[in-house]
Parts: structure tokens; C-alpha cells; sequence
């Protein structure tokens, strides 16, 4: 069966620190992968997905950055962090085509002082 | 551009007792996929149910179920029998090539 794993848990980093969150997915092969943010009791804010390699689409211009070195590992970065990148940061794995339902990771929690 | 609204932030129901939660959509196309997922308090989000669009017949998985009215644009979800465990924010999402969520409704579950 597949999972998804995302770490760290939690996360607590100064302002203008770098970040590095780091997302797999087992069990399956060339899933598409996506990076949500979620502010406390809100929705979800999609940020990146990527249907492949190195391919990687921004849905939101902002301080953070995708990437997706390897089939099954997705990782969101930031080369300085701000105040307003704290947040639950969730990421996503679904099979190719939209007829397939997005599987979620446990999340990352971070907050940024 | 497709949107999703959940016009229900906060929702409360008895336990044992049956609560819909609606969902209403917009949006151009003729074939989609809709879903519910559930995030309980540990944030994990959690996938309760999908409906294709192209299919009449609504949904059930044990004690949820779909009202899908394609025409209306509505995708409601009933839960039955309602359990202190269903206690969640629940979010409806569309999708066709990406997927848009909801804004969300948190469901309490009363003792």
C-alpha cells in the first residue's frame, strides 16, 4: 500500500533562517505531488505541484520554493523565511489524471519568530 | 474559474443523530470528480468519500453519504448515526485537472 511521509513534525525557526521540508511517497510510482499551506482553521492553499521530475508549478508567487529531485520526494524550500510563512504545511501525492483522489501526509507544523 | 463553497463554517449535532453538511460548486465543466475529506483534530487530512460526476447514483460509505445534484451544482454530505470520533473539520473539494477545496466546516459532535 502506499504512504506518505513528510518531516519534520514540528518546526520552530528565526525570521530570515532558511527552510527545508521534505516530502516521499511509498508504494507507488510517477504520483503527482503537491504542497499545501493551512493557517490556523482555515482552508488549504495550494502552492506547488509537480506531475514529474524536475517539473514543478507555482500556484502562488511568494518567499518559498519547490522541488522534486527524485519520482517519490518533493521538498519545500525557503532561502530566507518571513513571519507570514508560519503555518501547517501539508503535502499531497494523487495518481496521474484528475480522476484520482489526493492522499495527504501527517504535515508539518512551523512557526517562524 | 471553478469555485467550491462551504456556506456552513460551524455545525453541531447530538450524538446518534444524523447532520448534512453542504457543499456547492461552480463551474463549466460536464466531467469532474468531487470529494469529502475529513481533518480531525491531529490535522491529518483524511479522504471520506468521492462521486464521479457522470455517475447518477450518490455515494455512500458506511455511515456517510452524498446528496449529488449535478444540475443545482451540489455535493451535501450526510452523516448518519453520528459518532464523538466524526468530530472534524470537513472540507469539499472539485476536481478536474487541479483540485479546488472548500473553505471548510467544523462539525461538533455534542455528548
Amino acid at each position: 500500500s502506499q504512504t506518505i511521509h513528510q518531516w519534520p513534525a514540528t518546526l520552530v525557526q528565526p525570521v530570515g533562517s532558511p527552510l527545508s521540508l521534505e516530502c516521499t511517497v511509498e508504494g507507488t510510482s510517477n504520483p503527482n505531488l503537491y504542497w499545501y499551506r493551512q493557517a490556523a482553521g482555515r482552508g488549504l492553499q495550494l502552492l506547488f505541484y509537480s506531475v514529474g521530475i524536475g517539473q514543478i508549478s507555482s500556484e502562488v508567487p511568494q518567499n518559498l520554493s519547490a522541488s522534486r529531485p527524485q519520482d517519490r520526494q518533493f521538498i519545500l524550500s525557503s532561502k530566507k523565511l518571513l513571519l507570514s510563512d508560519s503555518g501547517f504545511y501539508l503535502c499531497a501525492w494523487s495518481g496521474q489524471g484528475f480522476a484520482y483522489e489526493q492522499y495527504f501526509g501527517p504535515g508539518t507544523r512551523l512557526t517562524v519568530t | 474559474a471553478q469555485t467550491v463553497t462551504q456556506s456552513q463554517p460551524e455545525m453541531s449535532v447530538q450524538e446518534a443523530e444524523t447532520v448534512t453538511l453542504s457543499c456547492t460548486y461552480d463551474t463549466s465543466e460536464s466531467d469532474y470528480y468531487l470529494f469529502w475529506y475529513k481533518q480531525p483534530p491531529s490535522r491529518q487530512m483524511i479522504l471520506v468519500i468521492r462521486q464521479e460526476a457522470y455517475k447518477q447514483q450518490n455515494a455512500t460509505e458506511n455511515r456517510f453519504s452524498v446528496n449529488f445534484q449535478k444540475a443545482a451544482k451540489s455535493f451535501s454530505l450526510k452523516i448518519s448515526d453520528s459518532q464523538l470520533g466524526d468530530a472534524a473539520m470537513y472540507f469539499c473539494a472539485y476536481r478536474d485537472d487541479k483540485i479546488i477545496f472548500g473553505k471548510g466546516t467544523r462539525l461538533h459532535i455534542l455528548p
